[in-house]
């Protein structure tokens, strides 16, 4: 049973660029969450997707964005890249409710 | 604003030592309080906590959730050099008809042979 897939594992963008960070649920979950969690800090809420839709969105600019697609796989989007997004990004699936199961996250390195 | 505030922020011991971690919240919307540890990238799930005064035990980890003070504590016993991880401490809160996890800062745990 797969878990949790995320691609790529490790990214390195130049400032102002724009990057997609992609995660494949774990097989039977519909819901998909991402968090962004920088280093020393636990991770933070950035939105989550249910049916396609952004159902709920943590405190980021809408420089973050994100997509679902019917098969439940999702992806991140970030523009105009700031040395600040330096992070790891975390998506979790569940269904419907709290049961989370992580990926191993995105390492992204803005330069 | 809702937060959740781990202690120590890190911690050191030695194998054998029986060593206990904190986490405190302040949060409207409560649902669970969960319990993560992260070794290197993907948290894993260790216990949900629901009802005060529950120990959740697993091996030699151990949870617990007081509801009235706003806490709760991990605790593990005879802690082994593969314990060493961050343990992550996040309360969910439901809004939107779904739930989130807000997370505290972590307690990075280095046991040492």
């Amino acid at each position: 049973d797969a878990g949790v897939t995320q691609s790529p594992t490790h990214l390195i963008k130049t400032r102002g660029q724009q990057v997609t960070l992609r995660c494949s649920p774990k097989s039977g979950h519909d819901t998909v969450s991402w968090y962004q969690q920088a280093l020393g800090q636990g991770p933070q809420f950035i939105f989550q997707y249910y049916e396609e839709e952004e159902r709920q969105r943590g405190n980021f600019p809408d420089r973050f964005s994100g997509h679902q697609f019917p098969n439940y796989s999702s992806e991140l989007n970030v523009n105009a890249l700031w040395l600040g997004d330096s992070a790891l990004y975390l998506c979790a699936s569940s269904l419907g409710g709290i049961g989370y199961t992580f990926g191993s996250g995105t390492r992204l390195t803005v330069v | 604003e809702d937060k959740v505030v781990q202690s120590p922020l890190s911690l050191v011991v030695h194998e054998g030592d029986t060593v206990t971690l904190n986490c405190s919240y302040e949060v409207t919307n409560f649902r669970s309080l969960l319990w993560y540890k992260q070794e290197k990238k993907a948290p894993t799930f260790l216990f949900m906590l629901t009802s005060s005064g529950i120990e959740k035990k697993s091996g030699r980890l151990s949870s617990i959730l007081d509801k009235k003070e706003l806490f709760s504590i991990l605790n593990i016993t005879a802690t082994q050099t593969g314990d060493s991880a961050i343990y992550l401490c996040a309360f969910a809160y439901s809004g939107a008809g779904s739930y989130q996890l807000t997370f505290g800062k972590g307690t990075k745990l280095s046991v040492i042979p």
